[in-house]
């Protein structure tokens, strides 16, 4: 089956531009995660959903970063005011039911850079 | 707070020699360890996990971990690597009632003919 699927696969912007990332996970998976790479990092948690709600966001850096599954299923991470810092690879994972125990499938990755 | 340290950020190796990829973690709290592997231009694939019972974990392309609690390590292993295992090796954690994953900074392993 298709796993999990991210667009766009790059994206150049400018500082101070607005950004939209776009996840769509593994059909049936409730339990959707972001997190950030940055070169020469591993991935870093941004923020969890189960279901529709952000269960646990403890991982946006600023109020610049935002995040929505409305309907449970496609994410959207949203960034404001876009920083040169905010360049980074961002990833996007599902797992079948959450649980710190669970795999969670990685998508491709959107790859950033603010100019 | 875990944190995960990886101590080799590359590991040049030859074919059909043995590699260990270093892992140590640090938390408070009872554990979950996973490597995930990146290949060469894909996304982060799972590779193996512990999360209870036999501290001997292994993978179907003949990797192997062990969770050594006293030492806080999960050090990866394979007694002979192929070329194909080039890739970039990442350690994880994650606890109960937590569910993220805390990665390492990744491991390149890079085998040579």
């Amino acid at each position: 089956g298709a796993g999990v699927s991210q667009t766009p696969s790059n994206k150049v912007t400018e500082k101070g531009k607005y950004v939209e990332l776009r996840c769509d996970p593994i059909s049936g998976h409730t339990a959707l995660y972001w997190y950030r790479q940055s070169l020469g990092q591993g991935p870093e948690f941004l923020i969890y959903f189960q279901g529709t709600g952000a269960a646990d966001d403890s991982g946006l850096p600023n109020d610049r970063f935002f995040a929505v599954r409305p309907e449970g299923s496609v994410s959207t991470l949203k960034i404001q005011r876009t920083e040169r810092g905010d360049s980074a690879v961002y990833l996007c994972a599902s797992s079948e039911a959450g649980g710190s125990y669970n795999e969670q499938f990685f998508g491709p990755g959107t790859r950033l850079t603010v100019l | 707070a875990q944190s995960v340290t990886q101590l080799d950020s590359q590991v040049p190796v030859f074919e059909e020699a043995p590699v260990e990829l270093r892992c140590n973690y640090s938390s408070s709290v009872s554990v979950y360890l996973f490597w995930y592997v990146q290949y060469p231009n894909q996304g982060l694939q799972l590779l193996l996990k512990y999360l209870s019972g036999s501290t001997l974990v292994e993978s179907i392309n003949g990797f192997e971990a062990e969770f050594n609690k006293s030492q806080t390590s999960f050090h990866l292993r394979k007694p002979s690597v192929h070329i194909s295992d080039t890739a970039e090796y990442f350690c994880a954690v994650s606890s109960r009632g937590s569910e993220k994953l805390v990665f390492g900074k990744g491991t390149k392993l890079t085998v040579n003919p």
